[in-house]
């Protein structure tokens, strides 16, 4: 079975810091492993994945995730915020072959100008 | 190429009744998941076609129903509609096969439910 746990249901940051949202996992099998975004009254959208490539993986609109077999983590980081990346975000998770992602609860980001 | 496609974005229904909604996903994709959308619970996955069979089932009561047409077309249905029905029903497709999936999935606007 898979799950994921994001820390933090709401996190605020200043525009132009760093922003950090936590995502643990748990997976009885090698992870597929999924950060999407959500804009008010949107669906969701593919940030970046993992796929077994590299740990390191870089996505779109500057954000990029770091996978950590040790930790089971797989934390989204962006260098400088910026009052567009205010949205909720989700961590999520499958296996190779499974259709099934199960996503994280979300974490809300707030830019503050 | 045209994205996941939903309909109705918008409805209202009163307690009682029914709604169907639809999802037309990206051409070519064989897989189409259902996934609920509220604020207390998340997003949980109602239900995941792939070629007209329902590989995955959430746990949902019985009046949650969904299928998938020949050409990948998908509906699901809500019967007997209940207060704690209201929420964001989101459509995604993906291309499916078990060799190509890496679990990556492209969604649809979504169809909001208010249930008075």
């Amino acid at each position: 079975a898979q799950s994921v746990t994001q820390l933090g249901s709401h996190v605020s940051v200043s525009e132009g810091a760093l922003v950090l949202l936590r995502c643990n996992y748990s997976s009885s099998v090698p992870p597929y492993l999924f950060w999407y975004v959500q804009y008010p009254n949107q669906g969701l959208q593919l940030l970046l994945k993992y796929t077994s490539a590299a740990t390191l993986v870089k996505g779109i609109n500057g954000f990029e995730a770091e996978f950590k077999k040790s930790e089971t983590s797989f934390h989204l980081t962006k260098p400088s915020a910026h009052m567009s990346d205010a949205a909720e975000y989700f961590c999520a998770v499958s296996g190779w072959g499974a259709q099934k992602l199960v996503f994280g609860q979300g974490t809300r980001l707030t830019i503050n100008p | 190429k045209a994205g996941v496609t939903q309909t109705p974005r918008y409805l209202i229904k009163t307690r009682g009744q029914q709604v169907t909604l639809s999802c037309s996903p990206i051409s070519g994709h064989r897989s189409v998941s259902w996934y609920q959308q509220t604020p207390g619970q998340g997003l949980q996955c109602l239900f995941e076609y792939f070629s007209e069979t329902q590989r995955n089932k959430g746990n949902f009561p019985g009046r949650f129903s969904g299928r998938q047409f020949s050409n990948s077309r998908s509906e699901m249905n809500v019967s007997t509609l209940e207060l704690g029905d209201s929420a964001l029903y989101l459509c995604a497709s993906s291309l499916g096969g078990w060799q190509a999936n890496t679990g990556e999935l492209f969604f649809g606007e979504g169809s909001r439910l208010t249930v008075l």
